[in-house]
């Protein structure tokens, strides 16, 4: 099974602060990588799709990259609305997997 | 888009639950299907899959145990667990599969606990 490796599992910031989530895998997934966004007591919202690819309706402060097998979301102002937990998940092959998730704070 | 989930509660180890997952608003049998749960204060947890034609996938933990199926003409997806365990215990969401790669619409949840 492909492991999904997320990094930082916390992470605090101040807002409008510019703040990168990473996701490496454990073997090549081409672009097969969504982001997603959790609030408490809510549904995970998709945030990114074919690892760069904005979805609809997300704002343009998040963004998203690759390198090899090294996957990023960045926000780059964070705002008040954008706390939450973050996830990846590769949908390259089965079983799919996501990431343990980064819990993003206000400092 | 909707998808409303339906059929958890709380069930004895070894017993079995079918989950349910209404969909509307969009054309039910042109997309594949997930099933995801989240146990209580832990991360997301990608259950099966099933495609449009049927094909289906499952997590190691639950392959033989959980049957994940599709109705397509009551626009409804099914996951029917049989031998629970304890750490079957959890919210369990469906999703609808966006271009293969990625999950575009989430329900709102239903719970499923596994205890004595």
């Amino acid at each position: 099974d492909i492991q999904m490796t997320q990094s930082p599992a916390s992470l605090s910031a101040s807002l409008e602060e510019i703040v990168t989530i990473t996701c490496q895998a454990s073997q090549d997934i081409g672009n097969w990588l969504s982001w997603y966004q959790q609030k408490p007591g809510k549904s995970p919202q998709l945030l990114i799709y074919g690892a760069t690819s904005l979805a609809d309706g997300v704002p343009s402060r998040f963004s998203g990259s690759r390198s090899g097998t090294q996957y990023s979301l960045k926000i780059s102002r964070l705002q008040v609305e954008d706390i939450g937990i973050y996830y990846c998940l590769q949908a390259y092959s089965a079983p799919n997997t996501f990431g343990a998730g980064t819990k993003l704070e206000l400092k | 888009v909707q998808l409303v989930e339906s059929g958890g509660g709380l069930v004895q180890p070894g017993k079995s639950l079918k989950l349910s997952c209404s969909a509307s608003g969009f054309t039910f049998s042109s997309y594949g299907m997930h099933w995801i749960r989240q146990a209580p204060g832990k991360g997301l947890d990608w259950v099966a899959y099933i495609s449009s034609s049927s094909g289906t996938v499952y997590a190691d933990a639950v392959k033989g145990r959980f049957t994940i199926s599709r109705d397509n003409a009551k626009n409804t997806l099914y996951l029917q667990l049989n031998s629970l365990k304890s750490e079957d215990t959890a919210i369990y969401y469906c999703a609808r599969s966006f271009r293969r790669v990625s999950l575009d619409y989430w329900g709102q949840g239903v719970m499923v606990t596994v205890s004595s």
